[in-house]
């Protein structure tokens, strides 16, 4: 099966902080995935990337950055955390060879900014 | 990629089948339909795809219509742990599995 695991479930930090979201997938898939989700607002893509060291906007980047120097690792960064960036964060991951390319998600990691 | 309607929230007794139903009259002939689930404090799991063909896996059943422009997931002999909220997404195959998640049908599985 694979595995999409994320560092943090749960996570509390300052406005102003700079904060390291982690997520690794065990499957070498090429397609990797940053998303929040809010009461209401549903599911909203951060940002994605297609493979190692290339990354895409999606439709809410701003006040977030990314990194993805190994195929298996996808990091979510928050420059300068903001009380409107709580939220639950939810990584995924899918293969660019099986057929549909369907996403696999870890578990989230819930973050509040206070 | 192509807008999904699906009802807010569905009942089902426990060991029948539940039907859930998703229309997406806009449609293109390159979208896969795909079901993912999302039970309370996790995230979404996937559930099963298809393009033109009915699907069928351990978890479910996927019916599309002819048309393609409705479909329905089957879950053949729901269970309490089957609650949870259904998300019918269609998406086109080349962009990297990007999908756009909407609020989806709220399942209840009931004794």
């Amino acid at each position: 099966d694979v595995k999409v695991t994320q560092s943090s479930r749960y996570l509390v930090k300052r406005t102003g902080e700079k904060v390291f979201l982690e997520c690794v997938q065990d499957m070498d898939h090429e397609n990797m995935f940053w998303y929040r989700q809010d009461p209401g607002l549903g599911l909203r893509l951060i940002y994605f990337s297609y493979d190692v060291k290339m990354k895409e906007k999606g439709d809410i980047p701003e006040g977030y950055s990314v990194s993805r120097e190994k195929k298996e690792r996808f990091s979510l960064i928050l420059e300068s955390a903001s009380t409107n960036q709580t939220s639950m964060y939810l990584c995924a991951s899918s293969s660019r060879q099986s057929r549909g390319k369907p996403q696999h998600f870890g578990d989230g990691t819930r973050l509040s900014i206070l | 990629d192509a807008k999904t309607t699906q009802p807010t929230s569905m009942d089902c007794a426990e060991g029948r089948a539940a039907n859930l139903p998703c229309n997406h009259s806009t449609i293109s002939g390159n979208e896969y339909v795909y079901w993912y689930r999302q039970i309370h404090s996790q995230g979404p799991q996937y559930i099963i795809h298809g393009l033109k063909n009915n699907e069928t896996n351990e978890m479910a059943s996927l019916i599309i219509t002819e048309d393609r422009k409705s479909s329905t997931l089957i879950l053949p002999h729901a269970t309490l742990r089957d609650t949870a909220v259904y998300y019918c997404i269609v998406s086109v195959n080349t962009n990297a599995g990007k999908s756009t998640f909407g609020d989806g049908t709220t399942l209840t599985v009931k004794p």
